[in-house]
Order: C-alpha cells, then structure tokens, then sequence
C-alpha cells in the first residue's frame, strides 16, 4: 500500500549512543517533516525537506541532523542520544507547498527511549 | 507565529452524546485549517481540510466548520470506534509546515 514508512518502530538506546531514524515514501511527494510527539507539548517540527538534496531547521532542531539524498528517503539521526530525546517521532509527507486537499501523510511513528 | 490551541484537552461523553471539539488559531494568512485523527500507537489520520470561513465538510458522525478565528469538529451520536486523539493543524503564509494543536481526547462509552 501507498504511504509512509518508518523504520524502526521502537529503539532503546543508552546516552551518548548515535542512531538513524529512516522514513521512505512511495507517493513521489515533494515535502517531508520530522516531527516529535511529546505528551503535553503536542508535535513539534524538527527538520523538514522542500526537495531532494535540501533540509531546513524547524522548531526543536538542537541534537538532531538530516539528509535527503533520495526523493523518497528522508533519515533523521541522533549523533549523542540525550534522555531528553526520548519521544515518538513521526515522519510525513506532503505533495504541495500549500498541503493540498489530503494535508500530510503520516507514517507510524518510531518510539525512541533514551536511558 | 503561527498558534493553535484546542479545547477542551479532554472530553468523555456516552454513545449516542453529541458533542463539539473547539481549535482557536492566531495565524497571519491562513491557507488552510486541517483536522486530523490519532488512534493510540499510531500516526495522524487526515480528517478535513477547510480553507475560508463559512465552509464546512462532513464525513460519516463529523462535521468540521470554519470561522476567521476558530474550528468546530461536530460529532454527532457517537459510537465507541469514534474515541480517539483530534488534532488540529494550520498552514499559513510562506511556511512549508504546519502548527499543530495540542490535541483533544475523545473517549466514547458504550
């Protein structure tokens, strides 16, 4: 099926360690976001993509870094895992600048615990 | 900068019990006003999107209206599959990305 890919689904890591979050979409869209879902505070943007080869600085950007080397990919990575970036991590798409009728495409989110 | 915020955080109501979930936002340019739904351990759903005042869609019990300063998201006679995390978002101006809400908790008891 069409849609967002998110791998992995859950990862448990120590301080200090480093990981690569991967997101892949099959609907050829343009835009793709990082965001975090922490309880309370709702989803906040990290990083975003307005095309292939290009990143942005979103809200919460401290700590993490991202790469868009293929339309499809978009790879979130922590280089030193903090407790404070325990959180659900969501990646989405979107086709148009203006989000269009059907807004983003969700993927299923990855749930990282830091210890 | 771009604000949404939605009441109430939580809500409860019983199968059958009509009710509206409210999202307040202070944009400059709206460009469109997006609802979604969360089911726990899962990403957003895309409900709605509503573009200018006075419209409004349904789909199945919902029903999403727009003003220039707030959304409603009508649910009416609920069932218990209705319970779930709303979230609303906005996009405005220039901006790539939307603002999301904080969200609402719907619990439908049977």
């Amino acid at each position: 099926n069409a849609g967002v890919t998110q791998t992995p689904k859950f990862r448990v890591l120590k301080t200090g360690q480093s990981m690569t979050l991967l997101c892949a979409q099959d609907m050829n869209h343009e835009y793709m976001y990082w965001y975090r879902q922490d309880p309370g505070m709702g989803l906040r943007l990290i990083h975003y993509s307005v095309g292939e080869g290009t990143t942005a600085k979103g809200e919460v950007p401290d700590g993490y870094n991202v790469s868009r080397l293929k339309k499809q990919n978009f790879l979130l990575g922590l280089e030193s895992a903090a407790p404070s970036q325990t959180s659900v991590y969501f990646c989405a798409s979107s086709g148009t600048k203006g989000q269009g009728d059907y807004g983003y495409t969700f993927g299923s989110g990855t749930r990282l615990t830091v210890v | 900068e771009d604000q949404v915020t939605q009441s109430p955080e939580a809500l409860r109501l019983q199968e059958g019990e009509s009710s509206s979930l409210n999202c307040s936002y202070t944009v400059s340019g709206l460009r469109g006003l997006f609802w979604y739904r969360q089911d726990p351990g899962k990403g957003p759903e895309f409900l709605f999107t509503l573009y200018s005042a006075g419209e409004e869609k349904e789909k199945e019990r919902l029903k999403a209206t727009l003003t220039k300063k707030e959304s409603f998201l009508h649910i009416t006679a609920p069932k218990p599959e209705d319970s779930a995390t709303y979230l609303c978002a906005v996009h405005s101006g220039s901006n790539y990305k939307l603002t999301f809400g904080k969200g609402t908790l719907l619990t439908v008891n049977p």
